[in-house]
């Protein structure tokens, strides 16, 4: 069965600091990972996924990931934080094993500090 | 914004009563899914419609049941409310059943607060 863990529920950094969210997944089966992007009271938006192509994935609003198969890991970065950045971040997994649905994480909250 | 619309935005309903929310898919998508949302936690996945066929369930009880129409739009009913499924309620559509790193295009969520 395939899971994901999200390390941090939440995570806070400067304004024009790194962000780093981190994200492990298993899976008996190749992946495809997600990363969606939470604003309150709002739904959930695609900022990038892995589908077995290149393994640094550029997504929306300057955020790539990296996937790293003997870490299992599939971390968010993005190289300087702005305040509108501040929102609930998710990771999830999908696998040929599954009836094509997404495994979501836990989430991180990410604050911005001015 | 996604083309995916829900409704209502907001219910509130009390222990035992049914209820019914509503999801219009993405102009082009034939497969919805629905997940539940509870407070802090990630959405997790109740079960998925493919051309008004279910296509796969979570580990959610025979009480959560689903419709699709034939303009793909859907309906996710929910018997005998318990006070623990007060959740936000997500609804997401993508296209066929292609490859699965579709992207799934989510709606802007159901709160449902059960009393």
């Amino acid at each position: 069965a395939q899971s994901v863990t999200q390390l941090g529920s939440h995570v806070s950094v400067s304004e024009g600091a790194l962000v780093l969210l981190r994200c492990n997944y298993s899976s008996s089966v190749p992946p495809y990972l997600f990363w969606y992007v939470q604003y309150p009271n709002q739904g959930l938006q695609l900022l990038l996924k892995y589908t077995s192509a290149a393994t640094l994935v550029k997504g929306i609003n300057g955020f790539e990931a990296e996937f790293k198969k003997s870490e299992t890991s599939f971390h968010l970065t993005k190289p300087s934080a702005h305040m509108s950045d501040a929102a609930e971040y998710f990771c999830a997994v999908s696998d040929s094993g599954s009836a094509r649905q997404l495994t979501f994480g836990s989430g991180t909250q990410l604050t911005v500090l001015p | 914004e996604t083309g995916v619309t829900q409704s209502p935005t907001h219910l509130i309903k009390t222990r035992g009563q049914q209820v019914t929310l509503r999801c219009s898919s993405q102009s082009g998508h034939n497969t919805v899914s629905w997940y539940q949302q509870a407070l802090g936690q990630g959405p997790q996945f109740i079960f998925q419609y493919y051309r008004e066929e279910e296509n796969g369930r979570g580990n959610f009880p025979p009480r959560f049941s689903g419709l699709q129409f034939p303009n793909y739009s859907s309906e996710l009913n929910v018997n005998a409310l318990e006070l623990d499924d007060s959740a936000l309620y997500l609804c997401a559509t993508h296209a066929g059943q292609g490859g699965f790193g579709e992207t799934q295009y989510f709606g802007p969520g159901t709160r449902l607060l059960v009393l």
